[in-house]
């Protein structure tokens, strides 16, 4: 089945404690993504990456970091969380093109 | 600068009845424009994805209509039913950027 798998799907951590989320797809997709999501706000781009070793800031990369070693993973890094990074998380990849883009299930996060 | 605005915020409608949502874009130069439908806490799921050469496309009882020329598009919802409570968001591409600019989506809720 085709799809984008993030890992956790809910965490709870403290400040500063540094923390990754995994996000995963099995559709050979070259772009990949990663947003965030709060209440009364669409969703904002954190980070992108049209390929391996390609990535570039998105509208809101502060406090993240990410990297793309291999085409199907994207993992999002938070190096000193801080209680401003509480959201909901979304990683999605599409194909180059107009091409339909996919959404993993969501992870969300808290920081005390 | 590249924005993308929805209207209603909101809207409550009986089942069975039939609704549409509008979103106004100036977002320059245009590539294509997508309707997402993201269910509470879930990842957005793509409805329809219309080019510049398209003015109309369907997808079961969702209906997107697309006017390039005055930068405007509408989601129309025929025969509501309960599952069609969500956000519907409207999400517009640049030619020659990989990014999508994102609306803040209405909030449609369908009541019995």
């Amino acid at each position: 089945e085709a799809q984008v798998t993030q890992n956790p799907r809910y965490l709870i951590t403290v400040t500063g404690k540094k923390l990754t989320v995994t996000c995963s797809q099995n559709m050979n997709h070259e772009y990949m993504s990663w947003y965030r999501q709060d209440p009364g706000l669409g969703l904002r781009q954190i980070y992108y990456s049209m390929n391996v070793e390609v990535t570039d800031k998105g509208d809101v990369p502060e406090g993240y970091k990410v990297s793309r070693k291999e085409k199907r993973n994207f993992p999002l890094i938070l190096e000193s969380p801080s209680p401003n990074q509480t959201s909901l998380y979304f990683c999605a990849s599409r194909d180059r093109g107009i091409h339909e883009q996919y959404f993993g299930p969501g992870t969300r996060l808290t920081v005390t | 600068k590249n924005q993308v605005e929805q209207s209603p915020q909101s809207l409550i409608i009986l089942e069975g009845k039939n609704c549409t949502l509008q979103c106004n874009y100036t977002v320059s130069p245009f590539s294509n424009l997508r309707w997402y439908k993201q269910d509470t806490g879930r990842g957005p799921v793509s409805l329809t994805i219309m080019t510049f050469s398209e003015n109309t496309k369907s997808n079961g009882r969702y209906t997107a209509t697309l006017d390039a020329d005055t930068k405007q598009s509408s989601l129309h919802i025929t025969a509501s039913q309960l599952s069609d409570s969500a956000s519907y968001i409207c999400v517009v591409s640049a030619k020659g950027n990989y990014q999508l600019i994102w609306g803040a989506g209405t909030k449609l809720i369908i009541k019995p």
